[in-house]
């Protein structure tokens, strides 16, 4: 059964870096395609970013380019979301997803949310 | 990236059909067949109920329905349920590793 859980969510200051991280289980990671998709308070849904299957690509929304790295670790069966320069526009749920391909397609599975707060 | 189109709320009496519209362009909607839709209730995570236009995954019912035409896609609930009632998310392949999500529709069940 497949299952994600977020973790590494709390408050931090405007500037200050944050590391997300997606424990997953139920299915392999090199296997699949995952994204990091987030929800503003009240808002709807926003992609952040994806990695292939394989790691070997990488992409980003334009407004995370240069301060956004995703990554995964194979031992740990975990994709990871580290977070610089944080901006208070960056405040929202952050939801992992996997893919249902190995190069994108769609979300089908995602993991219940970490809250990620920027405030001074 | 914009954003793709979709009406803020639909409504609809138990038993009806309702069909929620998607609109984007020429570069997402319009040129891929990667067009997902998701249901999302309150304080839960998102859920996958239609992918590739008009597939839908293993468990959900098939009261839901998807199709596109041009540069708008659309979902259909038929035989509405009260527990249809959520928030409903279009998303499209945009191109170069990206995606986007629509502004999402509260489906209230009269």
């Amino acid at each position: 059964q497949v299952h994600l859980v977020e973790s590494g969510g709390g408050v931090v200051q405007p500037g200050r870096s944050l590391r997300l991280s997606c424990a997953a289980s139920g299915f392999t990671l090199s296997s699949y395609g995952m994204h990091w998709v987030r929800q503003a308070p009240g808002k709807g849904l926003e992609w952040v970013a994806f990695i292939w299957y394989d790691g070997t690509n990488k992409y980003y929304v334009e407004s995370v380019k240069g301060r956004f790295t995703i990554s995964r670790d194979k031992s740990k069966n975990t994709l990871y979301l580290q977070m610089n320069s944080l901006r208070a526009e960056d405040t929202a749920v952050y939801f992992c997803a996997r893919d249902g391909t190995g190069t994108g397609a769609y979300f089908d599975y995602w993991g219940q949310g970490t809250l990620v707060t920027v405030s001074s | 990236q914009s954003a793709l189109t979709q009406p803020a709320s639909v409504s609809g009496s138990p038993g009806q059909s309702i069909t929620i519209s998607c609109t984007g362009t020429s570069s997402d909607i319009g040129n891929y067949n990667y067009v997902s839709w998701y249901q999302q209730h309150p304080g839960k995570a998102p859920k996958l109920m239609i992918y590739d236009v008009s597939s839908r995954p293993s468990g959900v019912s098939n009261r839901f329905s998807g199709s596109k035409s041009d540069n708008t896609a659309s979902l259909t609930v038929s035989g509405l349920q009260a527990e249809d009632e959520a928030d409903y998310y279009c998303s499209s392949y945009a191109g170069s590793g990206t995606w986007v999500f629509g502004g999402g529709t509260k489906l209230t069940v009269l």
